[in-house]
């Protein structure tokens, strides 16, 4: 059971070029998310969708873009990265109720120079 | 609005030791909460979760938290380390109403180290 699969683990990119990060999920669920972790931080939202045809902002979404492209799959872009923008960041998805647990990917390690 | 406080970026123990990482959560109206473990180069995994029906929760690995209103806090014990445990734990808040549901508030985490 693969759970919350993030591509690609680790990513160096230059200010200004763009990439998306690919998440997908297999458990079924409605809703997924895309955090950031930085050091002494924690994680800190940046998008989610309760359900396959919506998106919201979460609480740092500027710089981002996300497409919730179906049901398994949330896909996060950075049209221009900044150094800002380094960082790890985690898909995870989860049902439909608030006292439900994220499921976490492993994780995507960016870093822009 | 919601907001986790946790008092200590690294706490370290003897192995065998009592574990307790410490949480404090603040919420607007009654809380979910959560302890996540994250091993290196990993995400997150559930350790445990507070959902009202109890206000002690048992998780995985002998981890326990006790959730307690009056102090608004939600600490994380273990009564004896093991080395395994070392790791980094993130306490987190979620909102019980609305469409707040996985819009998790995490702490900065603390990192714990086990020492033989």
């Amino acid at each position: 059971n693969a759970g919350v699969t993030q591509t690609p683990k680790f990513q160096v990119l230059k200010t200004g070029q763009s990439m998306t990060l690919q998440c997908a999920q297999d458990m079924n669920h409605n809703s997924m998310y895309w955090y950031r972790q930085d050091p002494g931080m924690g994680l800190r939202l940046i998008y989610y969708s309760a359900s396959e045809g919506t998106t919201d902002k979460g609480e740092v979404p500027n710089g981002y873009n996300v497409s919730r492209l179906n049901k398994r799959e949330f896909s996060l872009r950075l049209e221009s990265a900044a150094p800002s923008q380094t960082s790890v960041y985690f898909c995870a998805s989860s049902e439909s109720t608030a006292n439900s647990p994220l499921h976490f990917g492993n994780g995507t390690r960016l870093t822009v120079t | 609005a919601q907001s986790v406080t946790q008092l200590g970026s690294h706490v370290s123990v003897s192995e065998g030791a009592l574990v307790l990482l410490r949480c404090n959560y603040s919420s607007s109206v009654p809380p979910y909460l959560f302890w996540y473990v994250q091993y290196p180069n990993q995400g997150l995994q559930l350790l445990l979760k507070y959902t009202s029906a109890a206000t002690l929760v048992k998780g995985i690995n002998g981890f326990e938290a006790e959730f307690k209103k009056s102090e608004t806090s939600f600490h994380l014990t273990k009564p004896s380390a093991h080395m395994s445990d070392a790791a980094e734990y993130f306490c987190a808040v979620s909102a019980s109403g609305g469409t707040s549901y996985g819009k998790l508030t995490f702490g900065q985490g603390t990192i714990l180290t086990v020492h033989p």
